[in-house]
């Protein structure tokens, strides 16, 4: 049963361009979403967060859009640079309940090209 | 801030013998820290959550004699994989968070354990 489905497994864009992630998920229960960056052989890093009560929340080059009623997240990256290229995925929690546990999806390989 | 150590980052070892991981805090105190294992080009998949001073809460079909998580401190949890198997084999990423839900959580680098 995965909660949180990320669909496409990679994307390639040209540097420059915007990128967009998506997240789909399947808890209406959900009310915290993340989105982690990730290299080979690292630990996850912290990119952006939203709160189920906003439906955008902007930091420098990335923005994430949550659609509640879709159970939808993007990630929106721009303008797209070369050391962007990582596995990002996003995540969900129920925030107060479950001791904070987060549910990730698969990830989304993406590819900047130069 | 919010940065979190893990030690070793890379450990071989022979089947049957145990290894410790550990996850620090480095600049906070982290009440809550979560164990994930990743395989290759997979998800993070929640082993179990550490709570200072309490038992760990481990997922369904995670064995918990198999791995030993104590959080003995506030910046400091340690999990043990005991007579390791190369099934065992993968990448372990421990995270911690300041508070027990609510607040996001701040990764380990990951340790690779190879199991022969």
């Amino acid at each position: 049963d995965q909660q949180v489905k990320q669909n496409s497994p990679s994307l390639s864009v040209q540097e420059g361009r915007i990128s967009i992630l998506n997240c789909d998920y399947t808890n209406s229960m959900f009310d915290y979403f993340l989105w982690y960056k990730k290299y080979p052989a690292e630990g996850p890093t912290f990119l952006i967060s939203i709160s189920s009560i906003k439906d955008k929340n902007e930091d420098g080059r990335f923005t994430v859009f949550l659609n509640k009623s879709a159970k939808h997240l993007s990630l929106h990256i721009v303008p797209s640079q070369p050391g962007d290229s990582a596995v990002y995925f996003c995540a969900a929690s129920v925030r107060y309940n479950q001791g904070g546990k987060l549910i990730f999806g698969q990830g989304t390989e993406l590819s900047v090209k130069p | 801030g919010a940065v979190v150590s893990q030690h070793p980052s890379r450990v071989i070892c022979k089947s049957g013998t145990s290894v410790k991981i550990e996850c620090r805090s480095l600049d906070f105190q982290a009440t809550t820290m979560f164990w994930y294992r990743q395989f290759p080009k997979k998800s993070l998949m929640l082993m179990a959550t550490s709570n200072e001073g309490s038992k760990a809460t481990y997922e369904q079909g995670v064995e918990k004699d198999k791995f030993l998580i104590n959080h003995a401190s506030l910046t400091l949890s340690t999990l043990t994989v005991t007579s390791a198997h190369p099934e065992d084999s993968s990448f372990y990423i421990c995270s911690a968070s300041t508070g027990g839900s609510g607040e996001t959580q701040y990764f380990g680098p990951g340790t690779r354990l190879l199991v022969l």
